[in-house]
């Protein structure tokens, strides 16, 4: 089965600082999707940041990409130029590829990152 | 902006109660899939619906049921409520085709037992 883990339970930045999120994951797939959602005190889930396992290339968004490291199950998150809208809980989020047929996303337990004035 | 839609937003029941809450996905949306967020936890896939049939299930009980239906609504019941059900519940759902992988999340229905 896979599994996801956050290892920081809390994180806290200063406004315009960079911010680095940690996730690891086991799986014995090849082929996966990475994802990286944000949910803020509205509950509702925001995608930040996705990353398709086939592609060596490191995902980027804005201020927002990613350290995969295939080899090492590690999928960080940084965050630059850090923003008051960025507090949130941050969740690493795996879903195996099965050719659009199961879309079952296995989460993390999540970062609270706290940005500071 | 998702386009999902989740009723109610708060409710609270006791022990032993049926609950029925609601989503509505958008047009397209021919997948939804239903998760358990307990305070503190990441959320747990409990099932998902793919044009009306139930086509994967998590590590839950048969008292978590569901339904979807062709409007791209859909419904999660969960008979004899324990204390342990309360948790927020979120609604997801994606298009057929085309798969970029994302799942649109509702803003959830937050569930109390007592």
């Amino acid at each position: 089965a896979q599994t996801v883990t956050q290892s920081q339970p809390e994180m806290s930045v200063q406004e315009a600082e960079t911010v680095t999120l940690s996730c690891t994951y086991d799986t014995s797939e090849s082929d996966y999707y990475l994802f990286w959602y944000k949910q803020p005190p509205s509950r509702q889930m925001i995608l930040v940041i996705r990353q398709e396992a086939y592609k060596q290339q490191n995902a980027t968004e804005n201020r927002f990409s990613v350290n995969f490291q295939k080899a090492a199950k590690s999928f960080s998150l940084k965050i630059s130029d850090s923003q008051l809208g960025d507090a949130a809980m941050y969740f690493c989020a795996y879903r195996r590829n099965s050719g659009g047929s199961n879309y079952k996303l296995t989460f993390g337990k999540g970062t609270l990152l706290t940005v500071n004035p | 902006e998702t386009g999902v839609t989740q009723s109610p937003t708060h409710l609270i029941k006791t022990r032993g109660q049926q609950v029925t809450l609601r989503c509505s996905s958008q047009s397209g949306h021919n997948t939804v899939s239903w998760y358990q967020q307990a305070l503190g936890q990441g959320p747990q896939f409990i099932f998902q619906y793919y044009r009306e049939e139930e086509n994967g299930r998590g590590n839950f009980p048969p008292r978590f049921s569901g339904l979807q239906f062709p409007n791209y609504s859909s419904e999660l019941n969960v008979n004899a409520l324990e204390l342990d059900d309360s948790a927020l519940y979120l609604c997801a759902s994606n298009p057929t085709g085309g798969d970029t992988g994302e799942l649109f999340f509702g803003e959830g229905s937050r569930l109390t037992v007592l």
